[in-house]
């Protein structure tokens, strides 16, 4: 069975840093791509970035690109999504999902999320 | 303001059918990317619906499909259900913007 696990929500202080991963099993983590997508307080969904495990190729939503890093560990098959200095406006709800690409591309499988709350 | 148009809410009766649209331009849908399209409930992951365009995956009931055409695609729903209700968003990709994007996404209330 295809699972993403993602860590526990975090509350953090403006400009702490913090990196939440997202764990997949059930399947050949590096065979797919995995990508992060943001949600917002009562907003819709926001893609980040996406990267392959395989050869930690990562490619980054213009929106997202320098304010964000993703990055994976294929040994453990996890993926992260960090901070250097987080904003109050990073509060949101984050998912991670396994990208495919037959018939387009889309994400087939989905994390139950991390969210992530910053407030002084 | 998302790169794919969704109308805001629709709603319908039980046991009706209601349509969902998706409007993009030449650089993503128009382009030919395909759509896809999600069921997300408060406080769950999201769920995959339809991709490529029309195609259903495992276990998805058939009450729920999908069409394009041109630079729009549609989520239809028959014989709506209360547990139905939810967040659906529409899905692509986009060439001048090098990846994914979302519709704003579509409250459904089953009245």
């Amino acid at each position: 069975e295809v699972q993403l696990v993602q860590s526990g929500a975090e509350v953090k202080k403006p400009g702490e840093s913090l990196k939440i991963s997202c764990k997949g099993s059930g399947y050949s983590f590096t065979s797919y791509w995995i990508g992060w997508v943001r949600q917002m307080p009562g907003k819709g969904l926001e893609w980040m970035g996406i990267i392959y495990p395989g050869d930690s190729d990562t490619r980054y939503s213009p929106s997202f690109q320098g304010q964000v890093t993703i990055s994976a560990d294929k040994s453990i098959s996890t993926a992260y999504l960090q901070w250097s200095s987080l904003k109050a406006s990073d509060t949101a709800m984050y998912y991670c999902a396994r990208r495919r690409v037959t018939a387009g591309s889309y994400f087939d499988y989905w994390g139950q999320g991390t969210l992530v709350t910053v407030s002084s | 303001q998302s790169v794919l148009t969704q109308p805001p809410s629709v709603s319908g009766a039980p046991g009706q059918r209601v349509t969902i649209s998706c409007t993009g331009v030449s650089s993503n849908i128009g382009a030919g990317y395909d759509v896809h399209w999600y069921q997300h409930l408060p406080g769950t992951a999201p769920k995959l619906l339809i991709y490529g365009n029309t195609n259903r995956p495992s276990g998805v009931p058939d009450r729920f499909s999908g069409s394009q055409s041109g630079t729009s695609a549609s989520l239809a729903i028959t014989g709506l259900q209360a547990e139905d209700e939810a967040d659906y968003y529409c899905q692509s990709s986009d060439s001048s913007l090098s990846g994914v994007v979302f519709g704003g996404g579509t409250k459904l209330t089953v009245l």
